[in-house]
């Protein structure tokens, strides 16, 4: 069984850099079969996608981004530990959310969100 | 303001049918097939749909997905108050070349 946990602070101060890790258990992160997504939903409102990456044991590594995020988003793999992290900068009240790692498939269904971490929230506050 | 658009709300009784409708574009739903989820307070988002109208195993066959041109649907069956929930389109923009969310349509059972 696939399981994905998200962690890392729960507040970050108003124009710091927001970090956090999903550590992937039952699937690998490297093996290329699947995209590994972060999706965030703010208190009150519906759920945007931040980003995803595909990376394989050959080497390929594709990060894609949510256009209107892509300026401040960085999601990067630790092979060794297989986790994907999310790095969120200059960060205000408006990224103060919940947020989830997800697993995401392939072409054709690259929304099919099948496995999702239990979410984070995350609030920006000094 | 969400690329993909779903009614904020909707409602019926137990036993009844409810849709609830998304709607896109050529860069969207036309051109790639949608993913319905199902959110609960305090939980993660569950896969409902995938495919525009397949289930995944241990989804009731009382949810069902469709998609016609540039929308798609989502349709409950035999309401049950378990259902209520928070419901979600997605699918990917080819214009944008990321994911997009439709707004989410809470699910109310009287």
């Amino acid at each position: 069984q696939v399981q994905l946990q998200e962690s890392g602070p729960g507040l970050v101060k108003p124009s710091q850099t927001l970090s956090l890790t999903c550590t992937v258990s039952g699937d690998s992160v490297s093996s290329g079969g699947y995209y590994w997504n972060w999706i965030r939903q703010p208190a009150g409102k519906g759920l945007e996608w931040i980003g995803r990456l595909y990376a394989s044991e050959n080497g390929n590594y594709i990060p894609n981004y949510n256009p209107a995020l892509k300026s401040r988003v960085t999601i990067s793999r630790d092979r060794s530990n297989n986790q994907f992290s999310l790095h969120l900068s200059s960060v205000t009240a408006t990224d103060t959310a919940v947020y989830y790692c997800a697993r995401g498939g392939q072409f054709g269904e690259w929304t099919r969100y099948d496995f999702w971490g239990p979410g984070l929230l995350v609030t920006i506050s000094s | 303001q969400s690329v993909l658009t779903q009614p904020p709300s909707t409602s019926g009784a137990p036993g009844q049918r409810v849709t609830v409708s998304c709607s896109g574009s050529s860069s969207n739903i036309g051109s790639n097939s949608v993913n319905w989820y199902q959110h609960l307070p305090g939980t993660a988002p569950k896969l409902l749909i995938y495919i525009n109208d397949q289930r995944p195993s241990g989804v009731p066959d009382r949810f069902s997905g469709a998609k016609s041109g540039t929308s798609a649907s989502l349709a409950i069956s035999g309401l049950q108050s378990e259902d209520e929930a928070d419901y979600y389109c997605a699918t990917w923009d080819d214009s944008l070349n990321g994911a997009v969310f439709g707004g989410g349509t809470k699910l109310t059972v009287l």
